[in-house]
C-alpha cells in the first residue's frame, strides 16, 4: 500500500494563476482532509470530506475549492493564487473506526506563490 | 471551542536527557488527544493517542504521555533523548461532535545535541 500520496511535491505559481493539488489514498478511507502548514501556526484545516461526493469547510477555506468525485481522491483547487497561499499543504485520510482513529498524512506539497 | 496550546516553540536537550514537551488543551466536552511527529521534509506520523481507556499512554520510539484532566494537560515525555528524536512535534485534539476533525497546536521543534 502506498498510503496517502500527493501530487505535485513542489510548485511555483505566479499571482493569479490557478492549480489543482491531487491527493490519493489506497486505504478505502471515508474521511479526507486538506491542511496548510505555516511556521508557528501548526496545521490548519482548509476543507474536509466525510465521503464520496461530500465536502465541507474547515478553519481557513477562503480562496480554495475542493472536490471528492471518487472515494480515493480529494482535489484541492486554487482558482487565483495569492502570495498569502504560499505554504506547505498536507492531505490526510481516516477510516470509520471513530473519533480516535488515526489520520494518515501524505508527504506534503510545497507551494510558492510569487 | 476546542483549542490546543503547546508551550515552547523550541526545546533543546542533550542526548540522553529527559524530553518534556508540553501540551494543554481547552475543550467543553471530553477530548481525544494525539501527538504527531514530523521529521524534516516529511508528513506527520502518529506517536500516540489518548482515547479515554488509560490516562498514561505509551507510544512509539519510547515516548509516552499522561492525560491529566485536572490540569487539562497531555504532556509528552521520553526518559532519554536520542539524536534521531530531533523533529517537530504536534499536539492535537478531537472531540465528539467535531465531525472527526483535528485541531492542532502550533508545534514544538525539538533539537538534540551531543
Amino acid at each position: 500500500n502506498a498510503g496517502v500520496t500527493q501530487t505535485p511535491k513542489f510548485r511555483v505559481l505566479k499571482t493569479g494563476q490557478s492549480m489543482t493539488l491531487l491527493c490519493a489514498q489506497d486505504m478505502n478511507h471515508e474521511y479526507m482532509y486538506w491542511y496548510r502548514q505555516d511556521p508557528g501556526m501548526g496545521l490548519r484545516l482548509i476543507h474536509y470530506s466525510v465521503g464520496e461526493g461530500t465536502t465541507a469547510k474547515g478553519e481557513v477555506p477562503d480562496g480554495y475549492n475542493v472536490s471528492r468525485l471518487k472515494k480515493q481522491n480529494f482535489l484541492l483547487g486554487l482558482e487565483s493564487a495569492a502570495p498569502s497561499q504560499t505554504s506547505v499543504y498536507f492531505c490526510a485520510s481516516k477510516g470509520l473506526a471513530g473519533l480516535t482513529d488515526t489520520q494518515y498524512f501524505g508527504p506534503g506539497t510545497r507551494l510558492t506563490v510569487l | 471551542a476546542q483549542s490546543v496550546t503547546q508551550l515552547g516553540s523550541h526545546v533543546s536537550v542533550s542526548e540522553g536527557a529527559l524530553v518534556l514537551l508540553r501540551c494543554n488543551y481547552s475543550s467543553s466536552v471530553p477530548p481525544y488527544l494525539f501527538w504527531y511527529v514530523q521529521y524534516p521534509n516529511q508528513g506527520l506520523q502518529l506517536l500516540l493517542k489518548y482515547t479515554s481507556a488509560a490516562t498514561l499512554v505509551k507510544g512509539i520510539n519510547g515516548f509516552e504521555a499522561e492525560f491529566k484532566k485536572s490540569e487539562t494537560s497531555f504532556h509528552l515525555t521520553k526518559p532519554s533523548a536520542h539524536m534521531s528524536d530531533a523533529a517537530e512535534y504536534f499536539c492535537a485534539v478531537s472531540w465528539s461532535g467535531g465531525y472527526n476533525k483535528l485541531i492542532f497546536g502550533a508545534g514544538t521543534r525539538l533539537a538534540v545535541h551531543p
